[in-house]
């Protein structure tokens, strides 16, 4: 069955750190990427996407993923971070002919310290 | 705000009570999804409605019970529940289903006794 991991369940990071998180997928077919945020207290947001193109996307807030086909990775990166962006981070793939479905990862809980 | 809401925010209830959650999209999406989320658990997509007909329902018991009368609307009712079933549970919206972005409403945290 297509799964989605995400390899770091905590992450504590001081401010203007490097952040990248790691989102892996199991699928050899086509797939759309998502990483959503939740910051405490809010709903979950979309920080960007991929479908196609670039596999360098960019997202709001600074961020950045990028597709690796070959490693089956999106990984999240910022280069510098900030107190603000303490939330949980979530990878998600919709495996394309495998019912559609969003399937998401386990999330990653960034605490980023002052 | 996000054009997704959810009430209640907060329910607690009894294993022989009934509920209903209720969703509503103001983004003018066709297609409306249920998803659990428990602790240290990934998502669990529960339901979706594509033009207010269900398209998946993803094993989930039948003490849940989805509702779909229109495009906007979605509503999940409870009833004898078990304590696992505590969750926060939320809906999400988009243009269509299993391609584009989901929008996600603020969910309903949920407490069985």
């Amino acid at each position: 069955a297509q799964s989605v991991s995400q390899h770091n369940h905590h992450v504590i990071l001081s401010e203007a750190a490097s952040l990248e998180l790691g989102c892996n997928y199991s699928y050899g077919g086509t797939v759309n990427l998502f990483w959503y945020v939740q910051y405490p207290g809010q709903h979950l947001q979309l920080l960007l996407k991929y479908f196609s193109g670039d596999p360098l996307v960019k997202g709001i807030k600074g961020f950045e993923a990028e597709f690796i086909k070959s490693k089956f990775s999106f990984n999240l990166r910022k280069p510098s971070v900030q107190w603000s962006d303490t939330a949980e981070y979530f990878c998600a793939v919709i495996f394309t002919g495998g019912g559609n479905k969003l399937t998401f990862g386990t999330g990653t809980q960034l605490k980023v310290e002052l | 705000e996000t054009g997704v809401t959810q009430t209640p925010r907060h329910l607690v209830m009894g294993m022989t009570n009934k509920k209903s959650l209720k969703c509503e999209q103001h983004l003018g999406h066709n297609a409306m999804y249920w998803y659990k989320q428990s602790a240290k658990k990934p998502l669990e997509l529960m339901f979706v409605y594509n033009f207010k007909e269900q398209t998946e329902n993803n094993s989930v018991p039948s003490r849940f019970s989805p509702e779909c009368p229109n495009s906007s609307h979605l509503f999940l009712h409870l009833h004898t529940l078990q304590p696992e079933d505590s969750a926060l549970y939320l809906c999400a919206s988009s243009q269509a289903p299993g391609i584009d972005e989901q929008f996600f409403g603020p969910g309903t945290r949920l407490t069985v006794l």
